[in-house]
């Protein structure tokens, strides 16, 4: 099945920028989402199609994708960015949702 | 604005059966494809199914297949979850979550309710 591995965590000074990585097998050939959670809170979908924001999404979020990484950024971050990050795909080959494990961003 | 209210959660013993709802507003239920996602306490998001705009095509995850049942009811705005042969691994928090795309399903989730507690317990 497949994988996707993100690293358990990030910290970050504010004001600087977040960087977070999804690794797949050719990931570069799926569509990636990225899902914002605080803490007790639902998900929140920050990015889809690799780098497309939904309305009332900062323009500080963006995501790229290429071979086998994917990466969230987050320019000028602030406390307000303290959370878990998902990435995710749709797994076309088994018919399978995947997230990733999880990210949690720390902001120092 | 859009709103999703999932209910039905609670304690049930393994084996047993529990029927999850997910009551939506501020949008044309009708017209986008819609999902069930779980979390386990302390743990990543798990996406459960899927079931399309008009209710024709289902698709679940391999871990519930079979098992549970995604259908919906477009008349009342209002998805539902038939969960059963409860297992103490299906204890999470589901949530209710809409599709990105009208008319179709892209698996992206851009609406998410509070969730709903199932705790499968003896």
């Amino acid at each position: 099945s497949y994988v996707l591995t993100q690293p358990p965590s990030v910290s970050v000074a504010p004001g600087q920028t977040a960087r977070i990585t999804c690794g797949g097998n050719n990931i570069g050939s799926k569509t990636v989402q990225w899902y914002q959670q605080r803490p007790g809170q639902a998900p929140v979908l920050v990015v889809y199609d690799d780098n497309d924001r939904p309305s009332g999404i900062p323009e500080r979020f963006s995501g790229s994708n290429s071979g086998n990484a994917a990466t969230l950024n987050i320019n000028r971050v602030e406390d307000g960015d303290e959370a878990d990050y998902y990435c995710q795909v749709w797994d076309g080959s088994e018919d399978q949702v995947v997230f990733g494990g999880g990210t949690k961003l720390t902001v120092l | 604005q859009v709103q999703l209210v999932e209910s039905g959660g609670g304690v049930v013993q393994p084996g047993r059966s529990l029927r999850l709802s997910c009551a939506t507003s501020g949008f044309s239920f009708g017209d986008y494809g819609m999902h069930w996602v779980r979390q386990a306490p302390g743990k990543g998001l798990e996406w459960v199914a899927v079931i399309s705009f008009e209710g024709s095509n289902e698709y679940y995850a391999d871990s519930v297949k079979g098992r549970f049942t995604i259908s919906r009811d477009n008349s009342k705005n209002t998805l539902s979850l038939q969960m059963s042969s409860l297992r103490i691994e299906d204890t999470a928090l589901y949530y209710c979550a809409k599709d990105l795309s009208e008319y179709n399903y892209n698996y992206q989730f851009d609406y998410w309710g509070r969730g709903t507690l199932v705790t499968v317990s003896s």
